[in-house]
């Protein structure tokens, strides 16, 4: 099993571009995350799902949207991108059983936007 | 809503020594709480958890964590660092299907 992978692991943005990130698991797991990271505030959530063609929004959702038109994928949209938004991108993925909701990582996408 | 303060930003250690990574939770209910660590340019990888089973919790690598209700409290302690418990660790507590993370420690381990 790869578990939980991302595409690309890096990439550069103009600001005002557009580009969507991928994240795809292999566990067959319902829910599914999509956090940033920033220097000295952890992991906050962006959106997440809790199954195919659901969607919320977590904490800082502003600026970006996502999709899970299939099980296995989670896409997060930036439609304009801005210097704010240069992070590290981690998704993650779940099932929901028993008291904790254990979360695998995948390796995260680093984005810088100039 | 629930919360985690992680004490220390930096913390430093020679090798052999012990660690303790500091944690303080606020909950309004029977909390989980996960510890996750992340080597550098890596993903998160989970430590050990707690789901009210048992108060003192082993981990991986070494690691345990001891839930202590009466202080809030969920510190990470390992006896002896190794040079390759060099990373951060976060501390997170679940709340409903999220999970809210602290602001991370980063542990330096010296020869």
């Amino acid at each position: 099993n790869a578990g939980v992978t991302q595409t690309p692991k890096f990439r550069v943005l103009k600001t005002g571009q557009s580009m969507t990130l991928l994240c795809a698991q292999d566990m067959n797991h319902e829910y599914m995350y999509w956090y940033r990271q920033d220097p000295g505030m952890g992991l906050r959530l962006i959106h997440y799902s809790v199954g195919e063609g659901t969607t919320a929004k977590g904490e800082v959702p502003d600026g970006y949207n996502v999709s899970r038109l299939k099980k296995q994928n989670f896409l997060l949209g930036l439609e304009s991108a801005a210097p704010s938004q240069t992070s590290v991108y981690f998704c993650a993925s779940s099932n929901p059983t028993g008291t904790y909701n254990e979360q695998f990582f995948g390796p995260g996408t680093r984005l810088t936007v100039l | 809503a629930q919360s985690v303060t992680q004490l220390d930003s930096h913390v430093s250690v020679s090798e052999g020594t012990p660690v303790l990574l500091r944690c303080n939770y606020s909950s309004s209910y029977s909390p989980s709480l996960f510890w996750y660590v992340q080597h550098p340019n890596k993903g998160l990888q989970l430590l050990l958890k707690y789901t009210s089973a048992a108060t003192l919790v082993k981990g991986i690598n070494g690691f345990e964590a001891e839930f202590k209700k009466s202080e809030t409290s969920f510190h990470l302690t390992k006896p002896s660092a190794h040079m390759s418990d060099a990373a951060e660790y976060f501390c997170v507590v679940r709340w409903t299907d999220k999970l809210i993370f602290g602001t991370g420690t980063r542990l330096q381990v010296f020869p």
